[in-house]
This record gives structure tokens, sequence and C-alpha cells, in this order.
């Protein structure tokens, strides 16, 4: 099994340029959530879902967008990229989060 | 929301020292985790707590979920050069939401 693939590993976005950060599972988890990475702010919870078509907001959703059409893949939208989301992203799944997510290797995303 | 207070942030020791962390929080949690993450990775699951005054280990690491239900420690007895990396608890609360928070982390560094 793969676990959870997160593509690409590495990006350098111009400010206001658009992307889709890909994550997917192969474990057949309903739940998935997206953090991101800052130094010395430990994982903030960006979205997250609980199944296919349900997602709901976490922490820091301000600029991204989320959607759920299927249970293996949970792609994270940035609009209008900024200087603000140069960060390490993370995607997690889990089949239930009292047992805790497994999680993807990162997106390095750079904001020029 | 909620917050986890995970201190310290940032340890020195000597190889074949035991190390101890933990986090607080102002809220009552109903499942405590630990993760381990090395530089670019995401972050492991290392122990999972269920209940207050539990007590779980995983090889040389010992966890314990407080018996107030707003703190948790995570002890690594005799440690190794591989044990370094950024260490993070994260909790999730009661209500049935199934956002995880996390701590800011504790970095540690071995010294052979």
């Amino acid at each position: 099994n793969a676990g959870v693939t997160q593509t690409p590993k590495f990006q350098v976005l111009k400010t206001g340029q658009s992307m889709t950060l890909q994550c997917a599972q192969d474990m057949n988890h309903e739940y998935m959530s997206w953090y991101r990475q800052d130094p010395g702010m430990g994982l903030r919870l960006i979205h997250y879902s609980v199944g296919a078509g349900i997602t709901d907001q976490g922490e820091v959703p301000n600029g991204y967008n989320v959607s759920r059409s299927t249970t293996e893949d949970f792609p994270l939208r940035l609009l209008s990229a900024a200087p603000s989301q140069t960060s390490v992203y993370f995607c997690a799944s889990s089949f239930s989060s009292t047992y805790g997510y497994t999680f993807g290797s990162g997106t390095r995303l750079t904001v020029v | 929301g909620q917050q986890l207070n995970q201190s310290p942030q940032s340890m020195f020791i000597q190889e074949g020292e035991d190390v101890s962390m933990n986090c607080t929080s102002s809220s009552i949690f109903n499942t405590w985790l630990w993760y381990k993450q090395d530089p670019g990775e995401g972050p492991v699951l290392l122990i999972a707590l269920y209940k207050a005054g539990e007590l779980t280990s995983n090889g040389r690491l010992t966890a314990q979920f407080g018996i107030t239900r707003k703190d948790s420690f995570l002890n690594i007895s005799a440690s190794i050069p591989s044990d370094v990396g950024i260490y993070f608890c994260a909790g999730r609360t009661q209500g049935g939401s199934e956002k995880l928070v996390f701590g800011k982390g504790t970095k540690l560094t071995v010294n052979p």
C-alpha cells in the first residue's frame, strides 16, 4: 500500500497564481485533513472531511478551498497565492480521528 | 479554539539520558496522541491514549493520559541518536469533533 500520497513535493508560485495540491490515500479512510506547518507554529488545521461530499473548515481556512468527490482524493486549492501561504502542507487520513491520522510526506510551497 | 501548550520547545541531551516532555491544555481531551517527525517527512504516530490515567509503552517510549484529562506526558528512556526529531502531542476534545489539535512541538537533539 502507498498510504497517503501528496504531489507535488516542491512548488514555487508567484503571488496571485492558483494551484491545486493533490492528496490521495489507498486505505479506504473516511477522514482526511489538510494541515500547514510553519516554523515554531506546529501543525495547524486548514480543512477536513469526514467522508465523500462532506468538508468543514479548520483553524486557518482563509485562502484555501477543498472538495471531496471520492473517498480516495482530497485536493487543496489555493485560489490566489500569497507569500503568507509559504509553508509545508501535509495531508492526513484516518478511519477515525480517535485512532490518529496517517500523514503524507508533505508539499513544500514557496510563494514569491 | 483549543490550544495545546507543549514543553519544552527544545532539548539537547547526551545519548543514554532519559527525556520527558509534556502537553497541557485548559480544555478536556478524550484522546491524546504523540507523534514524531523526522526532517523532511510527515509526522508518524508513536502512541495513542484514550482513558484518563492510562499509561502506555512503545519500546523505550512511555506516555500517560493525565487524570484531569487536560494533560499528557511522553518519556523516552535511554535515548539514542535516532531519537532526534520533533515530537508533537495532539488531542481530540469531547463533543464528537473530528478535529485534532496539535502542540507546537518539542525539538530533540541527542549528542552521541
